[in-house]
């Protein structure tokens, strides 16, 4: 079956406009997570999803940053009037049990 | 709060070599670890996922083990390719939140 899907791959923006980045879950997977990657640095856990509500938000870095999720599916995560430390790959990740399968992740770049 | 060090950062070995990586835990209060691979602009995919009361888990050439009393896991790759080149991550979880190490940048020489 479809694995996690993110879109778009690539973002290239300016600073201080807002962006959206999507993440489609593996059907039926209750958990969503959002991650970001920097350069050279590890994973940063940003959001958590347990169906549409979000319990966990404590690594959102800013009031910027905000996330949502719909019908227990789709997730978006929005960044608004972003700066170029945003600059980074965000990951999506859905789980069912204990596995966290990923997706690609979307490259955003802001200049 | 979880702490994640792996060591090393980065590792070089021929082709055919058995390799150990490690990972270091502060909190053990954890239900699972999950080793992953990173290719260069890809995502992660999972390789082995230990549950918190199991030990280790083998997967091909590939097995983890997890000793909650000492705080770490290792990940032992077997007879070493070139196709195993890649970033590898642990990640400590819990049910909610989970902690990742930087990864461990493996380069299997032919």
């Amino acid at each position: 079956g479809a694995g996690v899907s993110q879109s778009p791959s690539n973002k290239v923006t300016e600073k201080g406009k807002d962006v959206e980045l999507r993440c489609d879950p593996i059907s039926g997977h209750t958990a969503l997570y959002w991650y970001r990657q920097s350069l050279g640095q590890g994973l940063e856990f940003l959001i958590y999803f347990q169906g549409n509500s979000a319990p966990d938000k404590s690594g959102l870095p800013s009031d910027r940053f905000s996330a949502e999720r719909t019908g227990g599916s789709v997730s978006t995560l929005t960044i608004q009037r972003t700066q170029q430390e945003d600059s980074a790959v965000y990951l999506c990740a859905s789980r069912q049990g204990l596995e966290q399968y990923f997706g690609p992740g979307t490259r955003l770049t802001v200049t | 709060k979880q702490e994640v060090t792996q060591i090393p950062a980065a590792l070089s070995v021929p082709e055919g070599e058995n390799l150990v990586l490690n990972c270091s835990f502060t909190d053990s209060a954890i239900y699972n670890l999950q080793w992953f691979r990173q290719d260069p602009g890809k995502g992660l995919t999972s390789l082995l996922l230990i549950q918190s009361s199991q030990r280790e888990q083998t997967s091909g050439r590939l097995n983890a083990s997890l000793d909650k009393s000492s705080g770490r896991s290792t990940l032992y790759i077997a007879a070493s390719q070139p196709g195993d080149s890649a970033t590898y991550l642990c990640a400590f979880g819990g049910y909610q939140k989970v902690t990742f190490g930087i990864g461990t940048k493996l380069q299997v020489i032919p």
